[in-house]
């Protein structure tokens, strides 16, 4: 069964460091990876997929398929970037996502 | 963007009585709609895969005659907690299948059963 790791619970870095988050995935076939992010009070939304390969809010992720991760990141952090962080997976053929535990991203002043 | 509707956000219910929660896609159809299920601190679980005119899909273990689940159109799906007690407490989520095959959340909402 497919699987997907966030080894950190809380990620605290201070405004202006780069970020890291941590994504690992165990699925045999050919997966698509998601980050999608939940701000302070409000719903869940997607942050950016694999397959589109783009940059959003400064935020990048590359799908690295012989270490099975998709590690988010970002080089400068920003205040406002502090939300709850939660990497997807969706198996090829099947359009439910499994999501990892979450990371909760704190950037300080 | 594409927005997605849940209602009730929060309802408190007696220990076996029913409680059903909507999911509607405001300004898109959606074929296949998700629902989740979110303990605290926790990840969100899918519990099942609603599929418009049919059957929906339930993960192992979700038990379907407890968590039933209507999508009788492209733009509504229904969970209903049948007989709920203390232990379905929870958040559940409802999701909205868009084009490009992105899922669309909705808010929420926190069953409370007493």
């Amino acid at each position: 069964a497919q699987r997907v790791t966030q080894p950190e619970k809380l990620l605290s870095v201070f405004k202006g460091a780069p970020v890291e988050l941590k994504c690992n995935y165990s699925y045999s076939g050919s997966p698509e990876l998601f980050w999608y992010v939940q701000y302070s009070r409000q719903r869940l939304q997607l942050l950016l997929r694999h397959i589109s390969r783009e940059s959003i809010k400064g935020f990048t992720a590359d799908l690295n398929k012989g270490e099975t991760s998709f590690h988010l990141k970002k080089p400068f952090a920003q205040e406002e970037d502090s939300a709850m962080y939660y990497c997807a997976l969706s198996e090829s053929g099947r359009r439910a996502l499994t999501f990892g535990s979450g990371t909760r991203l704190q950037v300080q002043p | 963007g594409a927005v997605v509707s849940q209602h009730p956000s929060w309802v408190i219910c007696k220990s076996g009585t029913s409680v059903k929660i909507e999911c509607r896609s405001l300004d898109f159809q959606a074929t296949t709609m998700f629902w989740y299920r979110q303990f605290p601190k926790q990840s969100l679980m899918l519990m099942a895969t609603s599929n418009e005119g049919s059957k929906a899909t339930y993960e192992q273990g979700v038990e379907k005659d407890k968590f039933l689940i209507n999508h009788a159109s492209l733009t509504l799906s229904t969970l209903t907690v049948t007989s709920a007690h203390p232990e379905d407490s929870s958040f559940y989520i409802c999701s909205a299948r868009g084009t490009g095959g992105i899922q669309y959340f909705g808010a929420g909402t926190r069953l409370s059963v007493l």
